[in-house]
């Protein structure tokens, strides 16, 4: 029974471009949560998403940053016209419904921006 | 809104040993949950421990355990017979009452185990 799946582990972009960062659910978990590391901080909530809705998106910036769930496929993260200090790790969990004991946290995707 | 303290920056242990790390949070829902995470050098996060803010019983899972003291807001993990494998950081993290796994982080200890 896979876990939740997130790549790449590790991505590179230069000032200006695109960042995409996927995250295949755990089977059968319809809520999606992303989340954002800086350097020795902790996580920081951005976003959660169902199947094709955005619930709560209180934590994510503005400009620039937009996040899905489709009906099929992963959910994408995606960070347009990336900055130096969107440099981070990117995690993702997974839950089956919105009451359960724990969320299921991916492997993360560390952004470096050059 | 919730918040997580975590006041230890840094610990260290000499292996064998207990260790407790402090979590203290700051809520004003009837309900919340109270996580535990690790967080290894490889980078991933692992799931300790639960508890629920209407759990009369501290949680227990193996070698953790976590404190709870409603009154005092606080929410402390307990290793016990510590291992060179428990260094990593570790992040408390609380669940409001609206029911959805949005969580509020600590900003984390760093815990090394001496042999």
């Amino acid at each position: 029974n896979a876990g939740v799946m997130q790549n790449p582990r590790h991505l590179v972009r230069r000032r200006g471009q695109e960042a995409r960062l996927r995250c295949s659910p755990m089977k059968g978990h319809s809520h999606v949560y992303w989340y954002r590391q800086l350097p020795e901080e902790g996580l920081k909530f951005m976003v959660y998403l169902q199947k094709e809705n955005i619930i709560d998106e209180s934590g994510m910036p503005k400009e620039r940053f937009s996040a899905e769930f489709p009906k099929e496929g992963p959910s994408i993260l995606r960070i347009q016209q990336v900055v130096r200090g969107d440099s981070a790790a990117y995690f993702c969990a997974s839950s089956p419904w919105t009451g359960g004991h724990e969320a299921f946290f991916g492997q993360g995707t560390r952004l470096t921006v050059v | 809104a919730q918040k997580i303290t975590q006041t230890q920056p840094g610990m260290f242990v000499q292996e064998k040993e207990a260790v407790t790390l402090d979590c203290t949070y700051d809520t004003s829902d009837q309900s919340y949950g109270l996580f535990w995470y690790k967080q290894p050098s490889s980078g991933e996060m692992i799931f300790l421990i639960y508890q629920g803010s209407y759990d009369e019983q501290n949680a227990t899972e193996g070698r953790y355990s976590l404190n709870f003291q409603k009154a005092r807001k606080s929410a402390n993990l307990v290793i016990s017979a510590s291992q060179l494998g428990d260094s990593a950081m570790y992040f408390c993290a609380m669940r409001g009452d609206q029911g959805a796994q949005k969580l509020v982080f600590g900003q984390g200890t760093r815990l090394t185990i001496n042999p």
